[in-house]
């Protein structure tokens, strides 16, 4: 079946403005993870969803990001007031919630903020 | 106490040979250490991954050795090609934090020598 997907694949915007990154996961996972990835950086997770409900926000950098997820499957992060630390390689991952410790990730929607 | 250090940052082996990649915990509460592959542009992919119930996993020329009273596990790749020449993640996450998040250690840029 199809992997996990997002879009845009590429997404360049200009300080201050908003963007929304979209991503869908492998049909049927209950678990969505967001990540970021700066340049030469490791990955740093952002936030979880079980469902629609985020239990663990803990790694979202400022009060301009913020996530939601409908359905229990397509998820939206969505960035407000870009800055140019924002940024950096947005990865969504996806798991099974029966044990569901392997995360399968999309490609990422690479973010420029000039 | 939630870091996952990684080393080396960067390798280069020769066809061949044998690469080696290091990670370190201080979480006693992960339970599950994956390793993921990312190549340039794409998104990580799961390479490998081990609990702590057991010492060495091994699939085809990957190997991950676990030495829990370390609280250490390495990646060990045989006969080295040039297209693993990519960059390699390990990761921890732990069941009783409830998310299953992994804490990323910052990457080993491999580079395998024709």
């Amino acid at each position: 079946g199809a992997g996990v997907s997002q879009s845009p694949s590429n997404k360049v915007t200009e300080k201050g403005k908003d963007v929304e990154l979209r991503c869908d996961p492998i049909s049927g996972h209950t678990a969505l993870y967001w990540y970021r990835q700066s340049l030469g950086q490791g990955l740093e997770f952002l936030i979880y969803f079980q469902g629609n409900s985020a239990p663990d926000k803990s790694g979202l950098p400022s009060d301009r990001f913020s996530a939601e997820r409908t359905g229990g499957s397509v998820s939206t992060l969505t960035i407000q007031r870009t800055q140019q630390e924002d940024s950096a390689v947005y990865l969504c991952a996806s798991s099974s919630g029966v044990r569901g410790e392997t995360q399968y990730f999309g490609p990422g929607t690479r973010l420029l903020v000039l | 106490q939630q870091q996952v250090k990684q080393s080396p940052q960067s390798l280069i082996v020769q066809k061949g040979g044998i690469s080696i990649i290091n990670c370190a915990y201080e979480n006693t509460a992960f339970d599950y250490f994956p390793w993921y592959q990312q190549f340039p542009g794409k998104g990580p992919a799961l390479l490998i991954a081990i609990r702590p119930d057991v010492s060495e996993k091994k699939e085809g020329r990957f190997t991950i050795s676990f030495n829990k009273s370390a609280k250490q596990f390495s990646l060990h790749i045989m006969d080295s090609q040039p297209g693993d020449s990519a960059t390699y993640f390990c990761a921890a996450s732990s069941r009783t934090s409830g998310t299953y998040k992994y804490i990323f250690g910052t990457g080993t840029r491999l580079k395998v020598l024709a």
